[in-house]
């Protein structure tokens, strides 16, 4: 399978937990993108990379979340001291250098009791 | 308000009906425009790009971009049941491959 992976595809922590996803690009894509999607909402974009380099972080993102990409290949996304308002499908993305839009994974939900 | 509106549906119609899916926006700036359609459970996938105004082709998939009204819009010709998804309008301001925004998404079914 060539496509975006991500691990795990669903995961439940208790309030206050931390987690962690991770995330495996399409090899030859420079950008990775991560967005969060509740219910009935379009994705919300959270932070991306191109290569190794964290170029964007929403301001919606809480000190409470991390990213990184070591060495420009897979990444991951760390949520500290979860919450219930933490629960939602976060989707990973990437993207060539060229303009053809994203490919996004099947996402990790995340539920948070 | 939001940067990108779009009707979230739902939206129900026999097959083989022409299906209208539209979406408005508010920042100027936004110049890179697409779809993409959801399944239940899964990640979206993108059915169409366009850059500026225009329309595009693909099959049974026409967009168009009205950069003047700030309107964009998806039309299916000849719609299938395996057309039923949620279809999601995405926008950029610098290209397709940076930061997208997304509208909330129409659910759509398609009746045999």
């Amino acid at each position: 399978d060539t496509g975006v992976s991500q691990d795990p595809r669903h995961k439940i922590t208790k309030r206050g937990q931390n987690v962690t996803f991770r995330c495996d690009p399409i090899s030859e894509h420079n950008r990775l993108y991560w967005y969060r999607q509740t219910l009935g909402q379009g994705p919300e974009f959270l932070t991306y990379f191109q290569n190794e380099a964290q170029l964007e972080k929403s301001r919606l993102l809480s000190d409470r979340f991390s990213a990184e990409r070591p060495k420009g290949s897979f990444s991951t996304l760390e949520i500290q001291r979860t919450e219930q308002g933490d629960s939602a499908m976060y989707l990973c993305a990437s993207s060539p250098p060229r303009d053809y839009g994203y490919t996004f994974g099947s996402g990790t939900r995340l539920t948070v009791v | 308000q939001k940067e990108v509106e779009q009707d979230p549906g739902p939206l129900s119609v026999p097959e083989g009906a022409i299906v209208s899916l539209n979406c408005t926006y508010s920042n100027s700036a936004f110049q890179y425009f697409m779809w993409y359609r959801q399944y239940s459970r899964k990640g979206p996938e993108l059915l169409m790009y366009t850059y500026s105004s225009g329309n595009k082709e693909d099959g049974r998939f026409t967009a168009q971009v009205d950069k003047s009204s700030k309107y964009i819009s998806l039309f299916i010709r000849d719609s299938q049941p395996s057309d039923s998804a949620t279809y999601l309008c995405a926008m950029s301001a610098q290209s397709s491959a940076s930061k997208i925004i997304f509208g909330s998404g129409t659910r759509l079914s398609i009746r045999p």
